[in-house]
């Protein structure tokens, strides 16, 4: 099982401040790459896929980059309700498997 | 629009046995990849069931052999059926097309 480990566990961010997360996977895993954040109550909404392609809807403040072992996904300018738990997402190989989240938290 | 309704939640006591559903609306659940993927109370996510168009089925090795995920064309609609429940199984439940999740999910709790 491919192991997904982001970081950091918490973020602190002020309002309109870039955000970088990381997402680093124990194998290989391409570009079989997507990122989701999450609020409280709601499932998780799909950001990026394929590593750096945004997922319709989503607004181009959100980007991911990276491929093979190590990812990144960028939040160029944070906005209110971007303040949520962020997920990476592997689908290179069965079984997939989540990351276990970083809390962007208002600073 | 892409919609997913899952439904078929509720409180089990261990051993006992429960089935899900998600109503697929804007699309064709036979023409997609259709999954499961559940969050235990304050958790991570765990993906935990997957059917292909042709029918290929995937299962995480904490529910394999317990659960099995199935579809019915006619009315566009995802199962999850649940067996054997254990307290680990207690989770909110939520029905994905390919890697988009749009429903509430539905919860399960399974305790004596």
């Amino acid at each position: 099982e491919i192991v997904m480990t982001q970081s950091p566990a918490t973020l602190s961010v002020s309002p309109g401040e870039r955000a970088t997360l990381s997402c680093r996977a124990s194998q290989n895993v391409s570009d079989d790459l997507a990122w989701y954040h999450q609020t409280p109550g709601r499932a998780p909404r799909l950001l990026i896929y394929g590593a750096s392609t945004r997922a319709t809807g989503v607004p181009p403040r959100f980007s991911g980059s990276g491929s093979g072992t190590d990812f990144t996904l960028t939040v160029s300018s944070l906005q209110s309700e971007d303040f949520a738990v962020y997920f990476c997402l592997h689908y290179n190989d069965w079984p997939y498997t989540f990351g276990q989240g970083t809390k962007v938290e208002i600073k | 629009e892409v919609q997913l309704v899952e439904s078929g939640g509720g409180l089990m006591q261990p051993g006992g046995s429960l089935r899900l559903s998600c109503v697929g609306s804007g699309f064709s659940v036979s023409k997609n990849s259709m999954n499961w993927v559940r969050q235990a109370p304050g958790k991570g996510l765990e993906w935990v069931s997957s059917l292909h168009p042709g029918g290929d089925t995937l299962y995480a090795d904490s529910v394999r052999g317990r659960f099995t995920i199935s579809r019915d064309k006619s009315k566009n609609t995802l199962y999850l059926q649940m067996n054997s429940l254990r307290a680990e199984d207690t989770a909110v439940y939520f029905c994905a097309r390919d890697l988009f999740m749009g429903g509430q999910g539905t919860l399960v709790t399974v305790s004596p």
